[in-house]
C-alpha cells in the first residue's frame, strides 16, 4: 500500500497569512494526489484533484503543486473560512490512503 | 445538486452484522463509481471499499478483506456495504462516496452513518 505523510499534523496561522501543508507519498503517483477539506461535524469536501485543478467552488488563494512523491497545498491570504482539517490522498492505486490530516487553526 | 444519503448504521455486538445503504440523487449514477470511506472518532479518514460503475469491480481495504462486501443497484441509484464479523475496530462513521473517474478524486460525499460495535 501506498503510504500518505502530512505534515504539520496541525498548524496555527493569522487571517491574511500563507500556509503551507506538505503530503509526501512512499512511492510515485505522478499527479495522482486530491486535497480535501473538513469542517467539523461536515463531510470531507473536495478541494483540489489531479494535484493542482481546483474545484470550482475553491477560491484563487488556495493552490495545489508537486508530483511524484512529494506535494503541497497552499493557501495565501487566509480567511476565517479557511480554519478547518485538510487531508491529501493518493487517487493513484487501490486501496486509497489518506494523509493522517492537518487542523488549521486560529493563532 | 448532488445528495448522497447513508442508512442502516446501528449498535452492534462484536461478531454481528449489518447492511449500509446510500441512495444517490442528483447525478447520473450509472457514470460513477462508488466508494464507502469510513472515520474512526476523532480520527482520520480510511478507504474501505469501491465498485465501479457497472458494478461488475470491486476494490477492498486489507482491513475489511473477505469481511465486508459492496454491490450496488444502478436501477435504484443505490449503494450497498455488506459488514460481517464485526470487529470493535470497524466503530466509526461510514461514508458514502461518489467519484467520477477511477482511479481518481473523491467527488462527493455523504454525510455519513455510525456504526459502534460494542459488547
Amino acid at each position: 500500500d501506498i503510504q500518505m505523510t502530512q505534515s504539520p499534523s496541525s498548524l496555527s496561522a493569522s487571517v491574511g497569512d500563507r500556509v503551507t501543508i506538505t503530503c509526501r507519498a512512499s512511492q510515485g503517483i505522478s499527479r495522482w494526489l486530491a486535497w480535501y477539506q473538513q469542517k467539523p461535524g461536515k463531510a470531507p469536501k473536495l478541494l483540489i484533484y489531479t494535484a493542482s485543478i481546483l474545484q470550482t467552488w475553491v477560491p484563487s488563494r488556495f493552490s495545489g503543486s508537486g508530483s511524484g512523491t512529494d506535494f503541497t497545498l497552499t493557501i495565501d491570504g487566509l480567511q476565517p473560512e479557511d480554519f478547518a482539517t485538510y487531508f491529501c490522498q493518493q487517487a493513484n492505486s487501490f486501496p486509497y490512503t489518506f494523509g493522517q490530516g492537518t487542523k488549521l487553526e486560529v493563532k | 445538486e448532488v445528495l448522497l444519503l447513508e442508512s442502516g448504521g446501528h449498535l452492534v455486538q462484536p461478531g454481528g452484522s449489518l447492511r449500509l445503504s446510500c441512495a444517490a440523487s442528483g447525478l447520473t449514477f450509472g457514470n460513477y463509481a462508488m466508494h464507502w470511506v469510513r472515520q474512526a472518532p476523532g480520527k482520520g479518514l480510511e478507504w474501505v471499499s469501491g465498485i465501479s460503475g457497472g458494478g461488475d469491480v470491486t476494490y477492498y481495504a486489507d482491513s475489511v478483506k473477505g469481511r465486508f462486501t459492496i454491490s450496488r443497484d444502478n436501477s435504484d441509484n443505490t449503494v450497498y456495504l455488506q459488514l460481517n464479523s464485526l470487529r470493535a475496530e470497524d466503530t466509526a462513521l461510514y461514508r458514502c462516496v461518489a467519484a467520477y473517474r477511477t482511479p481518481g478524486a473523491l467527488d462527493y460525499w455523504g454525510q455519513g452513518s455510525p456504526v459502534n460495535v460494542t459488547s
